[in-house]
């Protein structure tokens, strides 16, 4: 049973254009959601994240938008860089029951042409 | 600060043989979890471990096990090693218990044949 989802395996981007990334989740006790990116044969490297208090986190060029009653979040990319090319995972967890165990999405590969 | 590092990078192993992973995570950073990813089956979580103990498991089979040392730093086992086993094994290192945000190792690529 897949609590997080992102529905969308590939997303192609002109350089300098947005990326929007979108990533569902099922669980009701997720509170914390992150990103990462990541490269074949390479630990995923965090990018961004955000709390289930906040609906919308910034950092630099990425943004994070949480919609708690859709259940639904979305990694924006400003302005998008070929270096951004990568697979992106979105994750989330239920920080509140102390577990730190992450639910990971299938992953979107982002292409970013030059 | 260091980041995650995970020994080896790279192993190959033949079937019904045992392996052990090592990570040491982020200085001051006392949780660990480990993590499989395979093509079919994603990122999947394997275990959590905190002041020694195992806090939380995913649903591994028991070949699949862990620990951690007072220094934080994990190991994992995996026994009877099988085909299927081949994947990349990912360490992540969180601050404490209920502290999510992870950094994760550049893993150990595991190749059962």
């Amino acid at each position: 049973d897949q609590q997080v989802k992102q529905n969308s395996p590939s997303l192609s981007v002109q350089e300098g254009r947005i990326s929007i990334l979108n990533c569902d989740y099922t669980n009701s006790m997720f509170d914390y959601f992150l990103w990462y990116k990541k490269y074949p044969a390479e630990g995923p490297t965090f990018l961004i994240s955000i709390s289930s208090i906040k609906d919308k986190n910034e950092d630099g060029r990425f943004t994070v938008f949480l919609n708690k009653s859709a259940k639904h979040l979305s990694l924006h990319i400003v302005p998008s860089q070929p270096g951004d090319s990568a697979v992106y995972f979105c994750a989330a967890s239920a920080s509140k029951t102390g577990a730190n165990n992450l639910f990971f999405g299938t992953g979107t590969r982002l292409t970013v042409i030059p | 600060k260091a980041g995650v590092t995970q020994t080896p990078r790279y192993l190959i192993k033949t079937r019904g043989q045992q392996v052990t992973l090592s990570c040491s995570p982020i200085s001051g950073h006392r949780s660990v979890s480990w993590y499989q990813q395979t093509p079919g089956q994603g990122l999947q979580f394997l275990f959590e471990y905190f002041s020694e103990t195992q806090r939380n498991k995913g649903n591994f089979p028991g070949r699949f096990s862990g620990r951690q040392f007072s220094n934080s730093r994990s190991e994992m086992n995996v026994s009877t090693l099988e085909l299927g086993d081949s994947a990349l094994y990912l360490c992540a290192s969180s601050l404490a218990r209920g502290s999510p945000k992870a950094f994760f190792g550049q893993g150990t690529r595991l190749t059962v044949v």
